[in-house]
């Protein structure tokens, strides 16, 4: 399953409310989990099922979306919100990853 | 609090075999899967393959005729073996967990990722 993230890149300043959408090139319910991942990093869970916060994840990310198009929003940037962020599928194997969105500080 | 600890050789050259182990620390080894997961340098990520403590597996058919993954419970320890490597294997290599079987919920912990490098 091919999954597709927009923007590819994305600049914003802290306090904006900003949305990545990542689409399935087929139906994969809810089975959509989103991660963060800072330089140097691993990937860091932040929704799994689409819209269910990771505990420990702050409550300025969302997750939204079934079938083939899903969104995460953060609703006020922060500072440490600045990273790269991926849409992966765990409807079928194998598992698979969108292209990563990079969001940067304008 | 689960921690992944990762190691294995970081430069290899062309055909050689890749061999990872990440051990598992504090929390169950059972009832979780157990995946790796690969990310060339400045690329996205590539899902590599998952075993349950049964021993179970489930591969990436883009590398199942090179991948081995295998587990030893009495070591809380999981292993990839990669074989007949190129340049294209060189990547960022992570051992990640999963609650359930196809990480219907995600893969919630990571362990650090280890360079490999095949190079001539």
């Amino acid at each position: 399953i091919q999954m597709t993230q927009s923007p590819s890149s994305l600049s914003a300043s802290v306090g904006d409310r900003v949305t990545i959408t990542c689409r399935a090139s087929e139906s994969i319910s809810r089975y959509l989990n989103w991660y963060q991942q800072k330089p140097g990093k691993a990937p860091k869970i932040l929704i799994f099922a689409a819209s269910s916060l990771q505990s420990g994840v702050p409550s300025r990310f969302s997750g939204s979306g079934s079938g083939t198009d899903f969104t995460l929003t953060i609703s006020s940037l922060q500072p440490e919100d600045f990273a790269t962020y991926y849409c992966q599928q765990s409807y079928s194997t194998p598992l698979s990853f969108g292209q990563g969105t990079k969001l940067e500080i304008k | 609090q689960v921690q992944l600890q990762q190691w294995g050789a970081g430069l290899l050259r062309p055909s050689e075999t890749l061999s990872l182990t990440c051990t598992v620390y504090g929390a169950s080894f059972s009832g979780f899967y157990w995946n790796w997961i690969r990310q060339p340098p400045g690329k996205g990520l590539e899902w590599i393959g998952e075993i349950n403590p049964s021993g179970t597996t489930n591969y990436n058919p883009s590398l199942k005729s090179r991948v081995t993954i295998s587990v030893d419970m009495s070591k809380n320890q999981f292993s990839l073996k990669l074989s007949s490597v190129t340049a294209a294997d060189t990547a960022v290599y992570y051992c990640a967990r999963a609650r359930t079987i196809a990480a219907r919920l995600g893969f919630d912990s990571w362990g650090q990722g280890t360079l490999v490098t095949v190079s001539s």
